[in-house]
């Protein structure tokens, strides 16, 4: 069945430390994003790639790395100087800018230890 | 910027009855807008996706509509059950390459 994987399902990350969440799909999607949910704020757009080799920021890009590399993966690196990576990460994909809809991965839960 | 606001944020009904859930949104000019599902600790599942040229979609007991020019939309879930509790979450696509601007969430229950 096509769909989006993520995978941990759970990381746990120290003071200081980088670390990838994996993002893969089989959907044929040209498109990838990554969002982060916290408590009562909804979902808000980290990073977003139209094509391979190319992402653009989102709103909160501050603290994370994503790379491009093959059109059915999107990891997402969060980074040291993120100050407050704890929170639900939820990959997503889609075509056509959208036009069908956009399909959303099971999430990974990041906690700082 | 894109602005989409839910109401009510929290939602608690007897099994059986019928409820709305509201969506609005500040730019009329999306390109879609989708309703997703969020059980906790999980993904988003898709619901329903409504075109900017589409009135409503019907998906067995749920059913949403979209009227651009009030920018709004609702979702009518029909003879509600225990299993429909969940996050219920609205996002606007503008067509951009930016993605989905999301709502903060319905968080409906169910009386059993």
């Amino acid at each position: 069945d096509g769909g989006i994987t993520q995978s941990p399902k759970y990381l746990f990350r120290k003071e200081g430390q980088n670390v990838t969440l994996s993002c893969e799909q089989n959907l044929n999607h040209d498109a990838m994003y990554w969002y982060r949910q916290d408590p009562g704020q909804g979902l808000r757009l980290i990073y977003y790639s139209q094509i391979v080799n190319d992402f653009q920021k989102g709103d909160i890009a501050e603290g994370y790395s994503v790379s491009r590399e093959k059109k059915e993966s999107f990891p997402l690196t969060v980074t040291s100087a993120q100050k407050n990576p704890t929170a639900f990460y939820l990959c997503a994909s889609s075509s056509d800018l959208g036009g069908y809809g956009y399909t959303f991965g099971s999430g990974t839960r990041l906690t700082v230890v | 910027k894109q602005e989409v606001t839910q109401i009510p944020a929290a939602l608690s009904v007897p099994e059986g009855e019928n409820l709305v859930l509201n969506c609005s949104f500040t730019d009329s000019a999306i390109y879609n807008l989708q309703w997703f599902r969020q059980d906790p600790g999980k993904g988003l599942t898709s619901l329903l996706l409504i075109q900017s040229s589409q009135r409503e979609q019907t998906s067995g007991r749920l059913n949403a509509s979209l009227d651009k020019s009030s920018g709004r939309s609702t979702l009518y879930i029909a003879a509600s059950q225990p299993g429909d509790s969940a996050t219920y979450l609205c996002a606007a696509g503008g067509g951009g390459a930016d993605g989905l601007t999301f709502g903060k969430g319905t968080h409906l229950i169910i009386q059993p």
